[in-house]
């Protein structure tokens, strides 16, 4: 299956700290989906994108639909110690059947 | 309130043992979904369904097992063929919609091997 790309893989920054991580794929892309994973749960919808330049709002979470359509961006505004978690980008197949998941940024936020 | 329930939680299995994984949604929804999640990795789709009595392989479907005999219920059979089975195993479903139905997940079953 195809792999999303993205970065960073981890990162550790100081709680009120803005965050940014984006999430890139080979082919185009008609659906894009952010997710948050807490430890030992399940992957939890943050927003979708269904737009080529797009931009979504959920509360501090932004997320575009890059004009390409192969990328997207996720950007948290003053992170809290909530925010930890991995952070997960998905696309569907060209047939809708699957859903391709990215590698996973892993944010640590110290208060 | 509707959503995906997995179960159990944490299983356990010997060498040579079949183990079944739960998934079960109240949600009308017509697709399901099994993943597999190692540490620090992403998720790997292993099988799916679109409608009752039909499923198809992912890109891991070696060593497991599926059906889906009821539009509620996609239960996972990890078999003794599957020589490394220690992962998190994460059920999703959604609606089917082209690709724009967004899927919801189950809260996993951690599998470890005794």
């Amino acid at each position: 299956g195809q792999q999303l790309n993205q970065s960073p893989q981890s990162m550790f920054i100081q709680e009120g700290e803005d965050v940014s991580m984006n999430c890139t794929s080979s082919s185009i892309f008609n659906t894009w989906l952010w997710y948050k994973q807490d430890p030992g749960e399940g992957p939890v919808l943050l927003i979708a994108l269904y737009k080529a330049g797009e931009l979504t709002s959920n509360g501090r979470l932004t997320a575009q639909f890059g004009i390409t359509r192969k990328d997207s961006f996720l950007n948290i505004s003053a992170s809290i110690p909530s925010d930890v978690g991995i952070y997960f980008c998905a696309g569907p197949s060209n047939t809708g059947n699957q859903f391709y998941f990215g590698t996973g940024t892993s944010l640590t936020v110290i208060p | 309130d509707g959503g995906i329930t997995q179960s159990p939680k944490y299983l356990f299995r010997k060498e040579g043992q079949n183990v079944t994984l739960s998934c079960e949604q109240n949600l009308n929804h017509d697709a399901m979904y099994w993943y597999r999640q190692d540490p620090g990795q992403g998720l790997r789709l292993i099988y799916y369904s679109q409608i009752v009595n039909d499923f198809q392989k992912g890109d891991i479907a070696e060593g497991y097992s599926v059906s889906r005999e009821k539009k509620e219920s996609f239960p996972l059979t990890v078999t003794s063929a599957q020589k490394n089975p220690t992962a998190f195993y994460l059920c999703a479903s959604t609606r089917l919609g082209g690709g724009n139905q967004p899927q919801h997940f189950g809260d996993g079953t951690r599998l470890s091997i005794l």
